[in-house]
């Protein structure tokens, strides 16, 4: 079973570098995308892509965020110059389109120090 | 923006039925979700229900649908300790917009 697969499964960075991380979606799916989610809130939306068109970004996303999915395929998604607000659980999700069923994966935990 | 609201609690007894509660916006939706979220871990789809629909049933779980009051609700029959958790409920347009979560608990 290769359900939607997100590396890594926690990071611990000091404040004010940068990180990376990667989503690895199930493989027909074209749409892909990013929440996050603090402690005891629903997830919130970031951004999502259509095949590699990235269709909607959240105007809560500051310039410090960046994703990507230049293949339509795996993305990406890049903090820049990390704070300590940024510490969540940033999920991926996909589907594809115009179908109910969307799957998430088990998320990336960062910690910001 | 959408709204979609939960309470925050529900307590049951093994065995009981559990029936969490959603309200949502968005009249466009087109499908809406449950989700369930254990400890750590990333949400897990549990069902969903096109619009259209009033109800549907999937062995142990039961999605209500009222359109009109815009009200969803979930009902896990034969509640074990193995669901508790908190579950999500979701609309989606284009994106998803999803509830605070309902934690679920379950007493042996």
């Amino acid at each position: 079973d290769t359900g939607v697969s997100q590396d890594p499964r926690h990071k611990i960075t000091k404040r004010g570098q940068n990180v990376t991380f990667r989503c690895d979606p199930i493989s027909e799916h074209n749409r892909l995308y990013w929440y996050r989610q603090t402690l005891g809130q629903g997830p919130e939306f970031l951004t999502y892509f259509q095949n590699e068109a990235q269709l909607e970004k959240s105007r809560l996303l500051s310039d410090r965020f960046s994703a990507e999915r230049p293949k339509g395929s795996f993305s990406t998604l890049e903090i820049q110059r990390t704070e300590q607000g940024d510490s969540a659980m940033y999920l991926c999700a996909s589907s594809l389109e115009r179908t109910a069923e969307a799957f998430f994966g088990q998320g990336t935990r960062l910690t910001v120090v | 923006g959408e709204d979609v609201e939960q309470s925050l609690f529900l307590s049951v007894r093994e065995g009981d039925s559990s029936v969490i509660n959603c309200t949502y916006t968005d009249s466009s939706s087109t499908y809406l979700y449950w989700y369930k979220q254990e400890p750590g871990a990333g949400l897990q789809l549990l069902t969903y229900i096109f619009s259209n629909m009033d109800m549907k049933q999937d062995q142990r779980l039961t999605v209500l649908l009222n359109k009109k009051d815009k009200h969803l609700s979930l009902r896990i029959a034969d509640t074990q300790t193995g669901d508790s958790a908190i579950y999500f409920c979701a609309e989606i347009e284009d994106k998803f917009y999803f509830g605070s979560g309902t934690k679920l608990n379950v007493k042996p």
